[in-house]
């Protein structure tokens, strides 16, 4: 159950497009399509933004996107907006039914 | 509205117990899997605890095993978690999450859980 790798930062200007990797192992990432994205605001609840490693809930805007190759999923935030600002996690399911998180990564609005 | 109200939390001695409660409503509590997920001050969400639909199937992240217990009662749409032998790095804000499609979309406002002496 160990976290899952993220870079702790990322930092884009307006406009633009910027990604994080999540990886993990075989026993998580690797082998489920089970990968969610949350977005975290200083002092607020965590939101999904992706499940099911690309798919978006209701009312999440399609600037953001998800992938996965092998045992490493990625989060794309197109369009960088000032409201963007936040921190991010991934989160896997794993074996025996439980879940592991990522590391997370703040991102950062120039 | 879907909502989830989690209390229960406060400071306590490292040994000690205490139990958090999350209200549920506006959707059908006993269709759902819930989890509690906490998040020590400063640092990244950590899974802790999840439990099937008729409370029959529960699964705990290793650092709580034997110490933590995840319940629920669906007549009354509350979820609930037992924390005993508390430790200081059991420090942090817990949540509870609905969970849909092995994800939570809908979460608590958070409950902090403080342990010292």
């Amino acid at each position: 159950q160990s976290a899952l790798t993220q870079p702790a930062s990322v930092s884009g200007s307006p406009g633009q497009s910027i990604a994080i990797s999540c990886t993990g192992t075989n026993s998580d990432v690797g082998n489920y399509d089970l990968v969610s994205w949350y977005q975290q605001h200083p002092g607020k609840a965590p939101k999904l933004i992706i499940f099911e490693v690309s798919k978006w809930p209701s009312g999440v805007s399609n600037r953001f996107s998800g992938s996965k190759s092998g045992n490493t999923a990625s989060l794309t935030i197109s369009g960088l907006q000032a409201e963007d600002e936040a921190d991010y996690y991934c989160c896997s399911y794993a074996a025996g039914s439980t879940y592991v998180f990522g590391t997370g990564t703040k991102v950062t609005v120039l | 509205e879907v909502q989830l109200v989690e209390s229960g939390g406060g400071l306590v001695q490292p040994g000690g117990s205490l139990r958090l409660s999350c209200a549920a409503s506006g959707f059908t509590f006993s269709r759902h899997w819930m989890t509690w997920v906490r998040q020590a001050p400063g640092k990244g969400l950590e899974w802790v605890a999840n439990i099937k639909e008729d409370g029959r199937e529960k699964f705990y992240v290793d650092s709580v095993k034997g110490r933590f217990t995840i319940s629920r009662d669906n007549a009354n749409n509350v979820l609930y978690l037992q924390m005993n032998s508390l430790r200081a790095e059991d420090t942090a804000v817990y949540y509870c999450a609905r969970n849909i499609a092995y994800s939570w979309e809908c979460w608590g406002q958070g409950s902090l859980v403080a342990v010292s002496s």
